[in-house]
Formats: C-alpha cells, sequence, structure tokens
C-alpha cells in the first residue's frame, strides 16, 4: 500500500464548475499537508498548507484535512481553464525531512 | 525575489555516463532537496541537505550523491546513467528543516533524458 493514494484522473470539468481533489493517507504521524500545482513540464507550484484538521481558505482554493479519516481534499470554486494542470497532494512527516507525493490528478477544465 | 533556480534546464546523456544538476535556493533559504519525478508520478525524494549536512535520504541507490556548499546551492551528481534515471528533476527550497512549519517551494527542474 502506498503511503499516499490519489487518483491520477485525468478529471474533466466545465468552466465554473466546483472541483473536489482528494487523497488518502496511511501515516497517522503525518504532520503537514500541502498543495501543489503542476502546470505541463514545469515544477510544482505551491497552492496550499495546512497542518491541523479542517478547512483553510485561499481565494478560489480549499484545503480540507481530515485526520480522523487520513483524508485530504482540495476544492476549487469557479474552476477556469487556466486551473488544467496536475495537482499534487504532498505530505510531510518528520522522519527523514522528506515530502511524500501522490501520483497526482490531471484535470482539465473546459470552456 | 528570484525563486529556485536550477541548471541545465534540459539535458541528454548517454548510458554509463555521470551528470551534475545545480540548484540555488531563494535568498535566505538554508535546506535544499532533491527529488526525481518519472513521468505520470509524483515526485520521489533522494536528499535534503541543510546548512551543508545531509539530513535525509531516499531510496535512491550510491550513484546518486549530493552536496551543499557555504552559499546554500547545491549540486545532485548521477553516476553509472541507466535508462530509468531519466526524468525530471526538482531541487526545493525552504527556510529552515523541511515541516516544522517551513513552507517548500520548487524549482522548474532539469529534464534528464538518458539514451
Amino acid at each position: 500500500q502506498k503511503e499516499v493514494e490519489q487518483d491520477p484522473g485525468p478529471l474533466s470539468v466545465p468552466e465554473g464548475a466546483i472541483v473536489s481533489l482528494n487523497c488518502t493517507y496511511s501515516n497517522s504521524a503525518f504532520q503537514y499537508f500541502m498543495w501543489y500545482r503542476q502546470y505541463s513540464r514545469k515544477g510544482p507550484e505551491l497552492l496550499m498548507y495546512t497542518y491541523s484538521s479542517g478547512n483553510k481558505e485561499d481565494g478560489r482554493f480549499t484545503a480540507q484535512v481530515d485526520k480522523s479519516s487520513k483524508y485530504i481534499s482540495l476544492f476549487i470554486r469557479d474552476s477556469q481553464p487556466s486551473d488544467s494542470a496536475t495537482y499534487l497532494c504532498a505530505i510531510f512527516t518528520g522522519g527523514g525531512n522528506k515530502l511524500t507525493f501522490g501520483t497526482g490528478t490531471q484535470l482539465k477544465v473546459e470552456l | 525575489d528570484a525563486g529556485v533556480t536550477q541548471s541545465p534546464t534540459h539535458l541528454i546523456k548517454t548510458r554509463g555516463q555521470q551528470v551534475t544538476l545545480r540548484c540555488s535556493p531563494i535568498s535566505g533559504h538554508k535546506s535544499v532537496s532533491w527529488y526525481q519525478q518519472v513521468l505520470g508520478q509524483g515526485p520521489q525524494f533522494i536528499f535534503q541537505y541543510y546548512e551543508k549536512e545531509e539530513r535525509g535520504r531516499g531510496n535512491f541507490p550510491d550513484r546518486f550523491s549530493a552536496r551543499q556548499f557555504p552559499n546554500y546551492s547545491s549540486e545532485l551528481n548521477v553516476n553509472a546513467l541507466l535508462l530509468g534515471d531519466s526524468a525530471l528533476y526538482l531541487c526545493a527550497s525552504s527556510p529552515n528543516l523541511v515541516g516544522h512549519g517551513n513552507t517548500i517551494y520548487f524549482g522548474e527542474g532539469s529534464w534528464l533524458t538518458v539514451v
């Protein structure tokens, strides 16, 4: 079982839709949770960062963490074609000083 | 402000050769990490360096090595290249040790193709 599981998609939605992206993880020691956006052939761009259960909002993006279920989500409101990218969840645990990534979900927002 | 800068952006090497990739972190950041991203997968952790010391190592063979310089820049070296080493190599920068309340920023990566 992978430490972080993420549906690779692809996920296709119409412009203006609410997008829900999800990851599950297995290690309860995971401490910090991040979402990155990666455009084709580019480096990952940090979108959201949180360390506690609950919701964190930033503009059209909301990150949600449920530590009891080991489940994290990213919601995108009023999705735009420019949101078309691969979204990576990343989780940090103190051991090894590393981020563990999901495989990424490919999102396409269509006009 | 400049972000994380990596060089070269693209390179092609032959099996058995050696490659050196370079990274300059964001100004003021003391920690550099290296990740390998194979097409269709998430990045995989290779190394973390903080204050010139190795502070974490992923599950990669000894052909992979790295170092950090006094100005906090870093190099990743890969010896005896294999076809499977073809990937995007990402450098990440953070103010201090990864985690501990620090956010991590990535460069655009170095695309390595081994033929």
